[in-house]
């Protein structure tokens, strides 16, 4: 089973700070990489597929950057708000069919 | 709206008993995975899907079943075999072979815990 590691597994924000955490991957055999936003009582909903080294991707507030060659990719908050708080999840395409390996997770609270 | 719809949300049972968690998604989708979830813990797969009458073993099959008899539902069966059924079950779904583009969509679960 292929390891995909997330830091940190918690934090906390003050509303107005920007903020950012890790994904960590096997770099060998790379087919995609995707994140989720897991809010409570809600289903995981899709930030971003990443499929390319040196991707960046961008959604409102919200950025994700890939290194395929050294296994990571980072995510980025700016100017968190209270409705950003929740688990973003990494998970990695591990096969041709689209099997995805999930990290543990990093749960986001933004305090006012 | 399209998407995926998990029933029950919170389910309770007795050690010993077979319970099936339904899943349904008229989205189209052939692709249908199931995970479980554990704190801290991340998503483990359970079984998946790829196309209607075949699935596949995940990595923690052991004390499950599945079957695929239609394209929309994909009901998952935790049998008395699986030692340690209390947790949290999530289904999802995704284009086959365009999961590197779209993503899978998820439902919202259901709780299960043995008492």
């Amino acid at each position: 089973i292929l390891n995909v590691e997330q830091s940190p597994q918690s934090l906390h924000v003050q509303e107005g700070d920007s903020t950012n955490f890790t994904c960590s991957f096997p770099s060998s055999n790379f087919y995609a990489l995707h994140w989720y936003r897991w809010e409570t009582a809600k289903s995981p909903e899709a930030l971003f597929v990443m499929t390319l080294n040196g991707d960046e991707k961008k959604k409102g507030r919200i950025s994700a950057t890939l290194n395929t060659k050294e296994g990571y990719s980072y995510l980025y908050i700016k100017g968190s708000q209270p409705e950003d708080s929740a688990t973003y999840l990494c998970a990695q395409v591990v096969d041709s069919w689209g099997k995805l390996q999930f990290g543990a997770g990093t749960q986001v609270v933004v305090t006012p | 709206d399209g998407g995926i719809t998990q029933s029950p949300k919170y389910l309770f049972r007795k050690e010993g008993q077979n319970v099936t968690l339904s899943c349904e998604q008229n989205l189209n989708h052939d692709a249908m995975y199931w995970y479980r979830q554990d704190p801290g813990q991340g998503l483990r797969l359970i079984y998946y899907s790829q196309i209607v009458n075949d699935f596949q073993k995940g990595d923690i099959a052991e004390g499950y079943s599945v079957s695929r008899e239609k394209k929309e539902s994909f009901p998952l069966t935790v049998t008395s075999a699986q030692k340690n059924p209390t947790a949290f079950y999530l289904c999802a779904s995704s284009i086959r072979g365009q999961q590197a583009n779209y993503g899978y969509t998820f439902g919202s679960g259901t709780r299960l815990t043995v008492v």
